[in-house]
This record gives structure tokens, C-alpha cells and sequence, in this order.
């Protein structure tokens, strides 16, 4: 019964190559977000969907493209993918303007 | 440019005792604060909220401490806890528009035994 899922939980890939992450949660919450977590630690909103639309895209290379089948789901698609990808990245999900449930996270490796 | 920051990486404490995390922020438009938990392997949790209406919160052994003039923050845990030892994140935001709060980048605390 995981309030936020991810899936996988890690993915080593080479360089070039494009690869999605799964995102799903089952609280009824309206509004999903991707973060990044880097090197250097910091958590960095990456996107933001409310009720399957679009409300926050930060500067994100366009290789990175966010997809929300519906309000329970946010996948994060990306390609051509470089070594500075490499990262954790968060799924979370919120009713809009209230706090935010964050996923497990993906350890992404790329060689 | 960091917003929001959290300039001790890491804090050791003895069981028992305070803990005593601290956050600064720069944007005076922010009037949402919140702490969030972390355990390795796992995603950020909420731990505590402050809205800039008021300078201090306590939930259980958690306290959380605003001085707007300072644009500082402060966690206070009392008594410290070995399972309190995780990185704790502070996020500053603005209400209405994304409600979207920035984040630091964690203080990683352990509570010695």
C-alpha cells in the first residue's frame, strides 16, 4: 500500500541510450511533481503536473519530456542520455498547495 | 543561487541531548517553511511546518523556530534520538502560484548511542 512508488529503483544504462521512470501514487492527490537530486545534494524541481497538465517546467534539457496518463501517474522519459544525468531522481505528489509525498527514489547511472 | 541554505553539512549529537539544525534564506517572499526527514534509500519525508505568521511550532519533540528579520530557522529536537540520525532537509516557499518550495541541500545528523 505505498503512497508513492517508483519503478525501477535503480538503472545503470550507457550513454545514448533512452530510458523512462515510472511514477504512481494511490493518495488522490491532483498535483505530481519530478525532482533531482545531484551531486552536490540538492533537491531540484525538474517538473510539476496538475491534473494531467503542465504547471512548472524548470530549465530542464528538452531531452527530458514528463507524461501523465492520468492524475495517478507521472512517468519521466528521457533520451540521449548523458553522464551529468547521472543522479537520484524523486517522484512526490501533493494536493495543490499542500505538502508534498515524495517516492523512494531512482538511482540513475550512466557510464 | 542558493536560496535556501544549510551551511552545516553534517551534526553529531549524544543521545539525550538538543539537536539543533539550522537554515537560512535569502527571498523575503517566502512565508511557508518546512522540514523534511530523510533516510538513506528512501525519499524525503515531512517532519514540521511554520507559516511566517508565526515563530515558533512544536510538534512532540520537535520544534521548529523562525526569526523573519534574521531569515534564519531553526529544528530543534529534544531529546535526540538514535533513529532521528537521517538528513534533514529545510524548504522554503511562497504562497499562491506552484506552491512549489525550494529546497537546501540537508544537514546530515547522527545521534550517537
Amino acid at each position: 500500500d505505498t503512497a508513492v512508488s517508483q519503478t525501477p529503483k535503480y538503472l545503470v544504462t550507457q550513454m545514448g541510450n533512452d530510458k523512462s521512470i515510472k511514477c504512481e501514487q494511490n493518495l488522490g492527490h491532483d498535483t505530481m511533481y519530478w525532482y533531482k537530486q545531484d551531486s552536490k545534494k540538492f533537491l531540484k524541481i525538474m517538473f510539476s503536473y496538475n491534473n494531467k497538465e503542465l504547471i512548472i517546467n524548470e530549465t530542464v534539457p528538452n531531452r527530458f519530456s514528463p507524461k501523465s496518463p492520468d492524475k495517478a501517474h507521472l512517468n519521466l522519459h528521457i533520451n540521449s542520455l548523458e553522464l551529468g544525468d547521472s543522479a537520484v531522481y524523486f517522484c512526490a505528489s501533493s494536493r495543490f498547495g499542500e505538502t508534498q509525498y515524495f517516492g523512494p527514489g531512482t538511482r540513475l547511472l550512466v557510464l | 543561487d542558493q536560496q535556501v541554505k544549510q551551511n552545516s553539512p553534517s551534526l553529531s549529537v549524544q543521545e539525550g541531548r538538543i539537536s539543533i539544525l539550522n537554515c537560512d534564506y535569502t527571498n523575503s517572499m517566502f512565508d511557508y517553511f518546512l522540514w523534511y526527514k530523510k533516510y538513506p534509500a528512501e525519499g524525503p519525508t515531512f517532519l514540521i511546518s511554520i507559516s511566517s505568521i508565526k515563530d515558533k511550532n512544536e510538534d512532540g519533540r520537535f520544534t521548529v523556530f523562525l526569526n523573519k528579520s534574521a531569515k534564519h530557522l531553526s529544528l530543534h529536537i529534544v531529546p535526540s534520538q538514535p533513529g532521528d540520525s537521517a538528513v534533514y532537509f529545510c524548504a522554503a516557499g511562497k504562497s499562491g502560484g506552484s506552491y512549489i518550495p525550494t529546497f537546501g541541500r540537508g544537514t546530515s545528523l547522527i545521534v550517537h548511542p
